[in-house]
């Protein structure tokens, strides 16, 4: 059984530019979150998609943005780039959501130059 | 300005003993608490889960307690071996009763880093 891909595995940008990240969940769950992981504030949620409706947002600005195809497949947009931006971006999904525990990609390493 | 790393709590031990992680969860109304592991370069990996109507829960050499009147959740491993190394965090969600529906947040501790020296 496939686990959650997240493409790509790493990415360098440079302030101001735009970044389109991709996570396929486990064949069979609906539920997709995105978390931003950085040294200085851990793990962060940044929201959550279910049958692609988004029901849970996070405490980001409106630069990120994601979006879940009829597949379930997930897409999270980061706009107008920022240094602090840099981070291991973590998806996750679940067959419901967060209560029947999450199974985690690899995540994206991105670097914002 | 210049961002400041959080200061992971470290957990030492030898090859063979048990460890204990401690964690203090914040929102009183969480009823689903998981812990997972994560090794450098991987995402966190699923260990144990226990919802709020149980005290205990054991999984192979893992065994977690959850403290609802303090607000304390505690994962044991037991026989600790070196390819357990890794940061453990424990990951609450704060709405899994919320009209019986998940929104699929979870809130996490910043981690403990467990080393175990063979």
């Amino acid at each position: 059984k496939a686990g959650v891909t997240q493409t790509p595995r790493y990415l360098i940008k440079t302030r101001g530019q735009q970044v389109t990240l991709s996570c396929s969940p486990i064949s069979g769950h609906r539920s997709v979150s995105w978390y931003q992981q950085t040294p200085g504030q851990g793990l962060q949620f940044l929201f959550e998609y279910f049958s692609e409706t988004q029901r849970n947002k996070g405490n980001f600005p409106g630069r990120f943005s994601g979006r879940q195809f009829s597949n379930s497949r997930s897409e999270m947009n980061v706009s107008t780039l920022e240094l602090g931006d840099s981070a291991l971006y973590l998806c996750a999904s679940s067959f419901w959501g967060a209560n029947y525990g999450y199974t985690f990609g690899s995540g994206t390493r991105l670097t914002v130059v | 300005g210049e961002s400041v790393g959080l200061h992971l709590p470290t957990l030492s031990v030898q090859e063979g003993d048990n460890s204990i992680i401690n964690c203090a969860y914040s929102n009183s109304a969480s009823d689903y608490f998981i812990w997972y592991k994560q090794e450098s370069g991987k995402g966190p990996q699923f260990i144990i889960d226990i919802r709020s109507n149980m005290d205990k829960r054991q999984g192979q050499r893992v065994t977690v307690l959850l403290n609802k009147t303090v607000k304390h959740l505690s994962l044991q491993i037991a026989a600790t071996q070196p390819g357990d190394s890794a940061v453990y965090f424990c990951a609450e969600n704060p709405q899994a009763n919320a009209g019986g529906t998940s929104y699929g947040k979870l809130t996490f501790g910043q981690g403990t880093i467990l080393t175990v020296h063979p």
